[in-house]
């Protein structure tokens, strides 16, 4: 079955880094799209990012650009988040989550399995 | 951006009965070329990620129940639990996929009354 594990997580000061993976299992890494969403403490959903299943193409939120990087191993079958320049308003849990099938491209964005999540906490 | 609006915030239904939740997309989510709307719903129980319920606004995942059904197109869209179960207490997000950023809803909690 479709596993997805986060990890990476932690308390981090204002100005810091953190760099978050999600490791995939029982499905064909390289032939998704994969997406970088979060949740504030009792808040909504916000996506973050997602990337082409080669990596060649990657999308950010304003709220994160030149801040954080997204990128994947398909021979690790690993999704990865870098974070720069942490702020207080980027502690949220976040998810790693499948999205389209190459096959389908942008066109079936959405989100079909979710990892549990991996909190991130901004703080000084 | 697309902004998604959903309502109401939260509601109150009894076992049973019926629940109905709107999504409302400042621009038109409905792709003329395929007539697609690019629209899903998931349910997020608390303490667990989000889980998708509705894709393509209408077309239910696979093991969903068939009281979850969704429809609507252009800008307004529909979430309609036809019964209420005990289990399905949790609160339902719409996203849009027609553009990025994919935008959510602010989410719509359901309880029971």
């Amino acid at each position: 079955q479709v596993q997805l594990v986060e990890s990476g997580g932690g308390l981090v000061k204002p100005g810091g880094s953190l760099r978050l993976s999600c490791a995939a299992s029982g499905f064909t890494f390289s032939d998704y799209f994969m997406t970088w969403i979060r949740q504030a403490p009792g808040k909504g959903l916000e996506w973050v990012s997602y990337i082409s299943s080669s990596g060649t193409t990657t999308y950010y939120a304003d709220s994160v650009k030149g801040r954080f990087t997204i990128s994947r191993d398909n021979g690790k079958n690993s999704l990865y988040l870098q974070m720069n320049s942490l702020r207080a308003e980027d502690t949220a849990v976040y998810y790693c989550a499948r999205s389209a099938p190459t096959s389908c491209g942008g066109d079936c964005s959405w989100l079909s399995y979710w990892g549990q999540g991996t909190l991130v906490t901004v703080s000084s | 951006d697309i902004v998604m609006t959903q309502s109401p915030d939260s509601l109150a239904v009894s076992l049973g009965e019926r629940a109905t939740i709107s999504c409302k997309s400042s621009q038109s989510v409905l792709y003329s070329s395929n007539n697609n709307n690019y629209l899903a719903w998931y349910q997020q129980k608390p303490g667990q990620p989000p889980k998708l319920l509705i894709y393509w606004a209408s077309t239910r995942e696979s093991g969903v129940p068939d009281r979850f059904s969704g429809s609507g197109s252009g800008t307004d869209f529909t979430l309609t639990i036809s019964s209420l179960q005990a289990e399905d207490v949790a609160v339902y997000y719409c996203q849009q996929y027609y553009s990025t950023p994919l935008t959510f809803g602010g989410g719509t909690k359901v309880e029971i009354k």
